[in-house]
């Protein structure tokens, strides 16, 4: 079975730059998560979505991140401007279900942004 | 979302049983304790979750307390792969997986 993909895996932009990132999530997995984790602490959720729906996003920096899935399939995440504190990162995962307590979240390899 | 506390590093020997605490003295009665690990460069990793009774599988043991307010991740024989940060979540219905910092397990030849 194909794991969650991720890319790039490896970003490194100036600050006030844009960037994007994409995932794939494992095939049948309704819902999407994306997670930002900054060196030395533990993953943050950023965003849940509920096939194409968003179920959770209040931790998202909506002034500058943004995120969708469309036809509830991939992911793009996207950061504009961004900012030297937005190094760090970003983790795609999926599970089968809404959410619920006892679903296991597969996460894929993430992405690494360096912003100077 | 209730917390947990771990320590934040333990030492183990190769072949050897590993047991990793967790605290959660305000855990609901509705949370599950889910312990997910992290290896270097990767993402989080699945290892098994829990309600009340102590659970088993491929990666290791789950012992939880019975008043249910601290757990132990047990690995039966350590090995020079499971060296990584290891998070102790309670998890809600319907609420996300919040991480905390975790227990970095050092596993020494």
């Amino acid at each position: 079975e194909a794991g969650v993909a991720q890319s790039p895996r490896y970003k490194i932009i100036e600050k006030r730059q844009s960037v994007a990132f994409w995932c794939n999530p494992i095939s049948g997995h309704a819902t999407l998560y994306w997670y930002q984790q900054i060196l030395g602490q533990g993953p943050k959720l950023l965003i849940q979505f509920q096939n194409n729906g968003v179920v959770d996003d209040s931790q998202l920096p909506k002034d500058r991140f943004s995120a969708e899935r469309l036809k509830g399939v991939d992911s793009t995440l996207k950061i504009q401007p961004a900012k030297l504190e937005d190094s760090a990162v970003y983790l795609c995962a999926s599970s089968l279900g809404p959410g619920q307590e006892n679903y296991e979240q597969y996460f894929g390899p993430g992405t690494r942004l360096t912003v100077t | 979302d209730a917390k947990t506390t771990q320590p934040n590093s333990m030492e183990s020997n190769e072949e050897e049983p590993v047991h990793l605490p967790c605290n959660h003295s305000t855990i609901s009665g509705t949370d599950y304790i889910h312990w997910y690990r992290q290896l270097p460069s990767q993402g989080p990793e699945y290892v098994i979750h829990g309600l009340t009774s102590n659970v088993n599988n491929r990666m290791a043991s789950l012992a939880i307390a019975e008043d249910r307010k601290s757990s132990t991740l047990i690995l039966h024989r350590a090995t020079l792969r499971d060296a990584a940060v290891y998070y102790c979540i309670l998890r809600g219905y319907g609420s996300r997986l919040t991480f905390g910092e975790g227990t970095q397990l050092t596993v020494n030849p």
